[in-house]
């Protein structure tokens, strides 16, 4: 157990809608980070935050948004949902930047 | 041209044998994973190593900064060794911003 956990495990929407997922770090660490794992693109880094702030942005598309609250867990928003948004997505933390990060066990979300 | 290349992409080897997965990358880097990946998705990190060789139990990796390769072995691999292994570089741009970048893994069969 890598002791950051993601809900839900798994999630089954329709085209065009809104889902949120969910990321709680280990305890203590400041820094989250979201990927995606999609079977034609492989791991994508999608964004960093680190103690409530943005700080680094990879390929995340203008309908996903993130966000990171007071009490640290981060929550990913994704919308208008297509079909080529089914993947699987991560979360990892770790204590501050540039140190070990912690995956979670992932969110499989399946637009259908 | 990806920015982190691994090799092989897929290795079939027999219980027992000794096996080297290898990444390359081509930006300059922090550090190092090595994450594995088992059917049905969780990521567990390996190592993270910045230079020199770290060693776990029969997994050793090793990282090469001038030459911006590094190698991962098992020794007397076991059919629970069976997984996708994953190279993930780290790209640090100093304060609290970092990002990883991934290989596109190596799928790893062991047979009893």
């Amino acid at each position: 157990d890598s002791g950051v956990t993601q809900t839900p495990k798994h999630l089954i929407t329709a085209t065009g809608q809104r889902v949120t997922l969910r990321c709680s770090p280990r305890s203590g660490d400041l820094s989250v980070y979201w990927y995606q794992q999609s079977l034609d693109q492989g791991l994508q880094f999608l964004i960093q935050y680190y103690n409530g702030e943005e700080r680094a942005k990879g390929n995340i598309l203008e309908r996903f948004s993130a966000q990171q609250f007071p009490d640290l867990h981060s929550e990913l928003n994704l919308s208008s949902l297509e079909l080529g948004d089914s993947a699987l997505y991560f979360c990892a933390s770790s204590a501050r930047a540039n140190t070990e990060a912690f995956f979670g066990q992932g969110t499989r979300l399946t637009v259908v | 041209k990806n920015e982190v290349e691994q090799s092989p992409q897929n290795l079939t080897a027999q219980e027992g044998e000794f096996i080297t997965i290898n990444c390359s990358y081509s930006v300059g880097i922090s550090a190092l994973h090595w994450l594995q990946q088992h059917p049905g998705g969780g990521i567990v990190s390996l190592f993270m190593l910045s230079s020199g060789k770290k060693k776990h139990g029969r997994l050793i990796a090793t990282i090469n900064i001038q030459e911006k390769h590094s190698s991962l072995h098992i020794t007397a691999s076991h059919p629970r060794d069976s997984a996708v292994y994953i190279c993930a570089v780290v790209l640090f741009y100093g304060g609290a911003t970092n990002k990883l970048i991934f290989g596109t893994g190596t799928l790893l069969a062991v047979q009893p």
